[in-house]
């Protein structure tokens, strides 16, 4: 059974730039989580995604964004990028209210 | 809000010894779940065990078993027989039952195993 899949595993923009990146469940999960990894930061929530809708979100801007399609894979948008937003962005997926399986996640650099 | 807490940074053990990771947690619900996470060098986030609050057992996977102390608030993870690939950062993580479900971790501690 395949695992949780992300894309790209890096990513590269500068400042003011949108970044997207893409998510993909294990088969059958239907919700998706990502979360930040930034260096001294520690690992943050950022979004929940269940079924289509958006059910959770962490504390971050609203230029952090994203979507659920239905075939539940997610996808994670960043507009006018900053420097700190460079960070491993980590991708997770259960069946309902279960244990979250990540994948190998997604290094964004802002230059 | 729930906070997890990992207040060592760092250990190291000798392979095929015994280590003790620790982890404190604090909430007000009775209903939860508790997890450890292993991530590798490689960054994949690999899950290690899971508990339930509600199992007063605690939980064991092959070499790696808790110790769950609900009242304390406490979880901590024995790794036993120590492998090189058990170098890692290993984090504690917390998620309510329901529909909160977001993990929250703790910072994280770098387990490092010597030959």
């Amino acid at each position: 059974e395949a695992g949780v899949t992300q894309s790209p595993t890096h990513l590269i923009k500068t400042r003011g730039q949108q970044a997207t990146l893409r998510c993909s469940p294990i088969s059958g999960h239907t919700s998706v989580y990502w979360y930040q990894q930034a260096l001294g930061l520690g690992l943050q929530f950022l979004l929940w995604y269940d079924e289509g809708e958006e059910r959770n979100r962490g504390n971050f801007p609203p230029r952090f964004s994203g979507r659920q399609f239905p075939n539940y894979s997610s996808e994670l948008n960043v507009n006018a990028l900053e420097l700190e937003d460079s960070a491993l962005y980590l991708c997770a997926s259960s069946l309902g209210y279960a244990t979250q399986y990540f994948g190998p996640g997604t290094r964004l650099t802002v230059l | 809000a729930q906070t997890v807490t990992q207040s060592q940074p760092e250990m190291s053990v000798q392979e095929a010894e015994t280590v003790t990771l620790s982890c404190t947690y604090d909430t007000s619900e009775n209903n939860y779940y508790l997890f450890w996470y292993k991530q590798p060098p490689s960054r994949q986030m690999i899950l290690v065990i899971r508990q339930e609050a509600y199992k007063q057992q605690n939980a064991t996977e092959n070499r790696f078993s808790v110790n769950f102390q609900k009242a304390a608030k406490s979880f901590s993870l024995k790794i036993s027989d120590s492998q090189l690939g058990d170098t890692a950062m290993y984090f504690c993580a917390f998620m309510n039952s329901g529909a909160n479900s977001k993990l929250t971790f703790g910072k994280g501690i770098t387990l490092s195993v010597r030959p």
